[in-house]
């Protein structure tokens, strides 16, 4: 079964500074790989994803996240946060292919910028 | 516009007593899904659905039970409510591939005393 890791639970940074969240999952076959944000008492939504093709990925909010296959990464940046990003961030992998399977979410990483 | 919405939005109950929680989505998805989301343990998968009258459990699924009688509509029913399912819940929907977006209704806050 798939899993992934989120290696860093809370991650305060200073505004204008950059970021990394970190994510890694476990499957040794391909996937897909989800980043998804949820602000403060609101639903998740979609940041990014990687399907195929290019390693990096832009997403909404000047967030990217690079696909690192040897090292089964897909970790989160931001080259200058704002108070704005406040919120918790998960990484969710899904099976490669034509199938229908669950999304499998990580832990959550809460990301606190501070002015 | 298309959409996800849940109700209630926030409910207390008693231990032992019966509890619906409503989902319904405008898309016409085929997969919706049930999540609960704990400090520490992030989302984790209740029930699932990928069409009309199929039912799939998740990792957390004991206690819990849903239906789909319809494209609409998945309501999760938590039949004997324990403090242990003190929780928010989220729905999401998507169309049926792994490659698809999911969107997720603002969530349910269940407080069961």
């Amino acid at each position: 079964a798939q899993s992934v890791t989120q290696l860093d639970s809370q991650v305060p940074v200073f505004e204008e500074a950059p970021v990394e969240l970190r994510c890694n999952y476990s499957s040794s076959v391909s996937v897909y790989l989800f980043w998804y944000v949820q602000y403060p008492n609101q639903g998740l939504q979609l940041l990014l994803k990687y399907l195929s093709g290019s390693t990096l990925v832009k997403g909404i909010n000047g967030f990217e996240a690079e696909f690192n296959k040897s090292q089964t990464s897909f970790h989160l940046r931001k080259p200058s946060v704002h108070i704005s990003d406040t919120a918790e961030y998960f990484c969710a992998v899904s099976d490669y292919g034509s199938g229908n399977t669950p999304l499998v979410f990580g832990k959550g990483t809460r990301l606190s910028v501070i002015a | 516009d298309a959409e996800i919405t849940q109700s209630p939005r926030h409910k207390i109950t008693e231990t032992g007593r019966q509890v619906t929680l409503a989902c319904h989505q405008t898309w016409n998805h085929n997969n919706m899904f049930w999540y609960r989301q704990d400090l520490g343990h992030g989302l984790r998968l209740i029930h699932y659905s990928y069409g009309v009258h199929d039912t799939n459990k998740g990792e957390v699924s004991d206690g819990y039970s849903v239906s789909r009688s319809n494209t609409e509509d998945l309501p999760l029913t938590l039949e004997s409510a324990a403090s242990s399912q003190t929780s928010v819940y989220f729905c999401a929907s998507r169309l049926a591939l792994n490659t698809g977006e999911l969107f997720f209704g603002e969530g349910s806050r269940l407080t069961v005393l």
